[in-house]
């Protein structure tokens, strides 16, 4: 079944730039059914939707993260990432990748276990 | 941006206990709303989509439902298992939003 593991370093100095890597087993990247996304979590607050693309190239960035957010496809490694430019200690949080089903109204399901994230100077 | 509200934010109940949890958006999302459990340092799972499917493998003691802009998650019988914090999400229209979350702990 359709499995999404994250991987990337667990802290990032400020100012830089924050990579994550989703692999995704069980599927291909590439497939229509799904949009893949990523949302993150500040230690002890609630759940922010970053952004989701599709392999067709449609993106959606949440307006507060999109002059410093990029969701790139790896077809080659079945693979999709989150590049966050900029990051300061407010991007702090655990970042989870996870799949959207295609359909109307489609909800995020499965979601990777999750990694965490720190951010310092 | 829709708006989600979810209350309470927070509910002490005991094993065996109803539990609803209220999820109100702003405006109309038809119902494109989800549900998730998450527990500590693990990741959110779903629950519910479109309102009110249950997702395969979820206890038929959780239910939801909709009227209007008003949504509801129901536990008819707390389980221990069932302790842990309870998001909704819009799927309507971008940006997607999340409820704050209601933490469910034992009394």
């Amino acid at each position: 079944q359709l499995q999404l593991q994250e991987s990337g370093p667990g802290l990032v100095k400020t100012s830089e730039t924050l990579s994550l890597t989703c692999t995704v087993s069980g599927d291909s990247v590439s497939s229509t059914n799904y949009f893949w996304g990523w949302i993150r979590q500040p230690p002890g607050k609630g759940l922010e939707w970053i952004g989701t693309v599709h392999y067709s190239g449609s993106t959606y960035y949440n307006p507060s993260l999109r002059s410093r957010v990029t969701i790139p496809i790896d077809t080659s490694n079945n693979q999709f990432s989150l590049k966050l430019t900029s990051v300061t200690a407010a991007d702090t949080a655990d970042y989870y990748c996870a799949a959207r089903t295609i359909v109307a109204g489609g909800w995020f399901d499965p979601w990777g276990q999750g990694t965490p994230v720190t951010v310092s100077s | 941006d829709i708006q989600l509200t979810q209350s309470p934010s927070f509910l002490s109940a005991s094993v065996g206990d109803r539990v609803t949890i209220s999820c109100r958006a702003s405006q109309g999302i038809s119902t494109y709303l989800a549900w998730y459990q998450q527990k500590p340092g693990k990741a959110p799972k779903l629950l519910i989509y479109t309102a009110s499917t249950l997702q395969s493998g979820v206890p038929s003691r959780f239910s939801g439902s909709a009227s209007g802009t008003e949504f509801t998650l129901t536990i008819s019988s707390l389980q221990p298992e069932d302790f842990a914090t309870y998001y909704c999400q819009q799927l309507n229209s971008y940006p997607l939003t999340f409820g704050g979350g209601t933490k469910v702990e034992i009394k």
